[in-house]
């Protein structure tokens, strides 16, 4: 199946430092990725969506100042974690959508920032 | 009313059960439906999709009934290898495509 990759894996900064977590689609071109935030026993939440050539689209009490993405390519969406606070501290996964297949998503493996 | 509700479990059961699994959607424009599963602190991973004639996979069988809103998934002979959260998830619409995840019934099968 496709591959997703997100890095860093896990990182760990102290408050009011910016992160920025990476997202490619190795195999296959996406126009459209997602990024969403998993904290510790709740559901995966879409943070937004992330459109190649475009201005990302945020889902509702979602800060697009605080938590910027850029997908300047097809293969590639960045996610910023800006002056980051420990309650920013959670699971974030981005996935891809294969041009080719409309219903298909895959998930990077995740990242586990934690902000000291 | 969460978009998509399950029962969060644990569900405790031995090697060798059957299993099910429910899950009730709010939407009734949604579109797609899928059941996910994630191990602790990884990825969730497509496990199948949901089809309205009901679909099976080996030991797994999915059914959606569209007009009650309510989709399950059946899992027999549970194997130790079986213990995850099983995440019900739909696409509500059929142009954002961005999923919209129930937040899981963890199985945990004893041996």
């Amino acid at each position: 199946g496709a591959v997703v990759s997100q890095h860093p894996s896990r990182v760990i900064c102290k408050s009011g430092t910016s992160v920025k977590i990476e997202c490619r689609s190795l195999d296959f071109q996406a126009t459209t990725m997602f990024w969403y935030r998993q904290f510790p026993k709740k559901s995966l939440m879409l943070m937004a969506t992330s459109n190649e050539g475009s201005k990302a689209t945020y889902e509702q009490g979602v800060e697009k100042d605080k938590f910027l993405i850029n997908h300047a390519s097809l293969t590639l969406s960045t996610l910023t974690v800006t002056s980051a606070h420990p309650e920013d501290s959670s699971f974030y996964i981005c996935s891809a959508r294969d041009n080719t297949f409309s219903n298909e998503q895959f998930f990077g493996p995740g990242t586990r920032l934690t902000v000291l | 009313r969460k978009e998509v509700e399950q029962d969060p479990g644990p569900f405790n059961v031995p090697e060798g059960a059957t299993v099910a699994f429910n899950c009730t959607y709010s939407n009734s424009a949604s579109q797609s439906f899928f059941w996910y599963r994630q191990d602790c602190r990884k990825e969730p991973k497509l496990l199948m999709s949901v089809y309205s004639s009901g679909n099976e996979d080996g030991r797994f069988t999915a059914q959606l009934n569209r007009a009650s809103q309510y989709i399950s998934l059946l899992i027999r002979d549970s194997k130790l290898s079986d213990s995850a959260t099983y995440l019900c998830v739909v696409t509500p619409d059929t142009g954002r495509r961005a999923l919209t995840f129930g937040s899981g019934t963890r199985l945990q099968v004893q041996p």
